[in-house]
């Protein structure tokens, strides 16, 4: 079946410019994740939606991000007046209540 | 929270010789173990995984081990080859992926 997808693949901006990236998770995973990854650097955790949860969003590392999964799917991840340091790979992953995490195949964001 | 430490940060083996990467994980809450490896440029994928009521798990060349009393668990690939070389995340989950933390990760080198 469709695993997760993500769009864009790639995205350039420059500083200063909001951002919007979307997560299409696998259909029927209720738990959704998005993960930073700096280059040569591990996942650093943003935000998980689980199902009709409030959504914990300890790992948001401004109020320049936001996220938002609508109709308990497809989820997209708001980047405000982006910085250069927003520039990373942009991971999401779903997963069924408590199981493995699949990883979709990133956005790659680069502020100028 | 949960807190999952992942040694060593990098290894390099021969190819052939088998490679041990290891795991702590902080609470004792957590019940489900998984091993990602991410080759370069590519996310993430599971590999094995384990829950806590297994104490060791093998497919093929590649084995896991868990210590619930030690918090402890270990990936071991024997035979090691080239395609081995990645990235390999550790991650412990309790609370059915609420708190979903990954290791650091651990770049193996195989060399030929």
């Amino acid at each position: 079946g469709a695993g997760v997808s993500q769009s864009p693949s790639n995205k350039v901006t420059e500083k200063g410019k909001d951002v919007e990236l979307r997560c299409d998770p696998i259909s029927g995973h209720t738990a959704l994740y998005w993960y930073r990854q700096s280059l040569g650097q591990g996942l650093e955790f943003l935000i998980y939606f689980q199902g009709n949860s409030a959504p914990d969003k300890s790992g948001l590392p401004s109020d320049r991000f936001s996220a938002e999964r609508t109709g308990g799917s497809v989820s997209t991840l708001t980047i405000q007046r982006t910085q250069q340091e927003d520039s990373a790979v942009y991971l999401c992953a779903s997963s069924s209540w408590g199981d493995t995490q699949y990883f979709g195949p990133g956005t790659r964001l680069t502020v100028l | 929270g949960e807190n999952v430490e992942q040694h060593p940060s990098t290894l390099s083996v021969q190819e052939g010789d088998s490679a041990v990467i290891k795991c702590t994980y902080s609470d004792s809450a957590s019940n489900y173990f998984p091993w990602y490896k991410q080759e370069l440029g590519k996310r993430p994928q599971l590999i094995i995984d384990i829950r806590s009521n297994v104490g060791e798990k093998k497919d093929q060349r590649i084995a896991v081990t868990l210590n619930k009393t030690a918090k402890h668990f270990s990936l071991h690939i024997t035979e090691t080859q080239p395609e081995d070389s990645a990235v390999y995340f550790c991650a412990a989950c309790y609370n059915y992926g609420q708190n979903f933390v990954f290791g650091p990760g651990t770049r193996l080198s195989v060399l030929p």
